[in-house]
């Protein structure tokens, strides 16, 4: 167990919808970051936060967003929602901002129908 | 864009051989590689970090070597045993306004007894 927390486990939604996946980082951890694992394109990066505030952006489409709240739990929010956003979705946390020694939590496993 | 490359994408072996997994990347200011081992269906557990700062580092029956020159790190499982079958991910730290960790596609190692 890493200390990193995600919910839900799973969620199945159809094409067009907005879900919300959350993630609470490790004791102390100030650092989020989210990540997408689809079958064929491994771990791909998507945001970070640090301390509340956006510090590095991947390859996040426009239709998902995120953010920090000042108890430093994060979350994603995912919208227009189309078969190919089905994957696992990653959060890890690390204790500052310099993406250093991260720990994953659980996913998030997100089908689309 | 800045990627990593991750070979071999598939590694099959025998309990006891040794096992190499070989990652090249590209941003000349990286100076953070971890190596990731995920279990099907479970999240990426952190097993081995090196610092731009260090040739080698050990632990137990896990070794990276990092060549800064020519920039590529690899990792060494040596007595593979069947637990070790799993998918390996490196990844390397980018820096691009801010900080992210750029991960490879990943290898799938099968240990057999």
């Amino acid at each position: 167990d890493s200390g990193v927390t995600q919910t839900p486990k799973h969620l199945i939604t159809a094409t067009g919808q907005r879900v919300t996946l959350r993630c609470s980082p490790r004791s102390g951890d100030l650092s989020v970051y989210w990540y997408q694992q689809s079958l064929d394109q491994g771990l791909q990066f998507l945001i970070q936060y640090y301390n509340g505030e956006e510090r590095a952006k991947g390859n996040i489409l426009e239709r998902f967003s995120a953010q920090q709240f000042p108890d430093l739990h994060s979350e994603l929010n995912l919208s227009s929602l189309e078969l190919g956003d089905s994957a696992l979705y990653f959060c890890a946390s690390s204790l500052t901002g310099d993406a250093n020694e991260q720990f994953f939590g659980p996913g998030t496993r997100l089908t689309v129908l | 864009g800045e990627n990593v490359e991750q070979h071999p994408s598939t590694l099959s072996v025998q309990e006891g051989d040794s096992a190499v997994i070989k990652c090249t990347y590209s941003d000349s200011a990286s100076n953070y590689f971890p190596w990731y081992k995920q279990e099907l269906g479970k999240r990426p557990q952190l097993i081995i970090d090196i610092r731009s700062n260090v040739g080698e580092k050990k632990d137990q029956r896990i070794a990276v070597t990092l060549n800064k020159t020519a920039k590529h790190f690899s990792l060494h499982i040596t007595e593979t045993q069947p637990e070790d079958s799993a998918v390996y991910f490196c990844a390397a730290l980018l820096y691009q306004a801010g900080t992210a960790l750029i991960f490879g596609k990943g290898t799938t190692l099968s240990v057999s007894s």
